[in-house]
């Protein structure tokens, strides 16, 4: 009965290469988002998408490309992934964009 | 920008005292308010959220918000070692504005 999931828990990889994030959420919740949490425990909001439509894009690099399937589902592609890129990846959702989140458990992405 | 300002901490209580979580804001239009707690190599967990003005209490956690002085806090009464973590302060505007949080306060609860 998992709410909201993330795959995979650990990623590690190297300078240069692409990889991809999946979350899923079986709340019914309408709204996503992406998180960065930096080693400084810093959490920042990247990208949010509601029914399935990107609401908001902040500073993001371009390659940090988002996708929504549908309202279940966000996925975060990463191009050419760069050390700064290390971090921890949070997805979350919410019933609507003005309502509390919740997270999923994070992706720890680190880039040698 | 909007920011969200936090102590770091740590901030080191005795089992059993009050344990007070302060937190300010620079958005004046900010209309709601959250606090969360996260474990080490854990994911946020919401504790309490507070729209209006006052006192918003719910089991040994009370949240205060004062919209005039920009200024929530957290108070934990009868503080566990088990509330050892960091807790993360959120706030959001109006619209579709996302949450903004403050870096955390890291709080340590002795036996």
């Amino acid at each position: 009965d998992t709410a909201v999931s993330q795959t995979p828990k650990y990623l590690v990889t190297q300078m240069g290469n692409d990889k991809s994030i999946k979350c899923e959420q079986n709340l019914g919740h309408d709204t996503m988002y992406w998180y960065k949490q930096d080693s400084k425990k810093f959490l920042k909001i990247m990208f949010s998408y509601n029914n399935k439509e990107l609401i908001i894009n902040e500073t993001v690099p371009n390659r940090f490309s988002p996708k929504s399937p549908d309202k279940a589902h966000l996925n975060l592609h990463i191009n050419s992934l760069e050390l700064g890129d290390s971090a921890v990846y949070f997805c979350a959702s919410s019933p609507m964009v003005q309502e509390t989140q919740y997270f999923g458990p994070g992706t720890r992405l680190l880039v040698l | 920008q909007k920011e969200v300002e936090q102590n770091s901490g740590p901030l080191s209580v005795p089992e059993g005292a009050i344990a007070s979580l302060n937190c300010t804001y620079s958005d004046r239009g900010s209309q709601s308010f959250f606090w969360y707690r996260q474990y080490s190599g854990k994911s946020p967990e919401l504790i309490m959220f507070i729209y209006s003005n006052g006192d918003k209490e719910d089991g040994r956690f009370t949240a205060q918000l004062n919209k005039a002085s920009q200024y929530v806090s957290l108070l934990i009464r009868d503080s566990q070692p088990s509330d050892s973590a960091t807790y993360l302060c959120a706030v959001k505007g109006s619209g579709y504005s996302t949450l903004t949080f403050g870096k955390g306060t890291m709080l340590l609860v002795s036996p």
